[in-house]
């Protein structure tokens, strides 16, 4: 079945580093690709999606690109900060599918 | 503009209570509808599914039951809460038969004592 893997947090960086979450999913066909972000004690919030290969999602500093031929959507910022502190989830849709398949989610803490 | 709405955001209820949660979408019809659970630290797991009013799909067994009764209403429920059901409940909408995005309410945590 399908399955999306991403890396174990929790991930510390320091104000202004680079980061990078990594997401390789597993899937029949040809699914859509979302990084979803949640604060603490908040619901989930898209924070950007891919509907094909080669596509590239960007919002708020942050880009994905889906890379077919690895199956992977790796998430990626040039300079972090504190407020992006956060636990990011990857996640894959397929039309008919009953619901997004999400991975186990990574935890992002920035220090200042 | 569509929205979810999802309330209450905290409640504590002792061992043996009945729940109650509820959510509602606004702006759309006929959305997919989704209960999914997070324990502390943990990602996230589907409990139901709706793709419309009366229409549910359990995903795990367990003490908890989902109602749809109106098109854009979705219910979660449970006669008798256990320790084990405490965690933070969100509910989420999506366009129905497309692999577009969930959107997601603000959660309920819950605290089972």
């Amino acid at each position: 079945g399908d399955s999306v893997t991403q890396m174990e947090g929790p991930v510390t960086l320091s104000e202004e580093a680079f980061l990078t979450i990594n997401c390789t999913y597993t899937a029949t066909g040809y699914p859509s690709l979302f990084w979803y972000v949640q604060y603490p004690g908040e619901g989930l919030q898209l924070l950007l999606k891919a509907t094909k290969a080669d596509d590239k999602g960007s919002n708020k500093g942050f880009e994905a690109t889906y890379r077919k031929e690895t199956t992977s959507f790796h998430l990626e910022k040039g300079s972090v900060q504190v407020s992006d502190s956060a636990v990011y989830f990857c996640a894959l849709g397929k039309t008919g599918r009953r619901a997004l398949t999400f991975g186990s989610g990574t935890r992002l803490q920035v220090q200042p | 503009s569509q929205t979810i709405h999802q309330w209450p955001a905290t409640l504590v209820q002792p061992v043996g209570s009945p729940l109650s949660l509820e959510c509602t979408v606004e702006g759309t019809s006929n959305p997919n509808l989704y209960w999914y659970r997070q324990a502390a630290g943990r990602g996230l797991q589907l409990l139901f599914y709706s793709v419309g009013i009366g229409q549910i799909s359990s995903e795990v067994p367990q003490n908890l039951s989902a109602s749809r009764p109106q098109d854009r209403q979705f219910i979660l429920s449970s006669k008798k809460l256990l320790l084990s059901d405490s965690g933070f409940y969100l509910c989420a909408w999506s366009v129905l038969g497309e692999n577009t995005e969930a959107f997601f309410g603000q959660g309920t945590r819950l605290t089972v004592v």
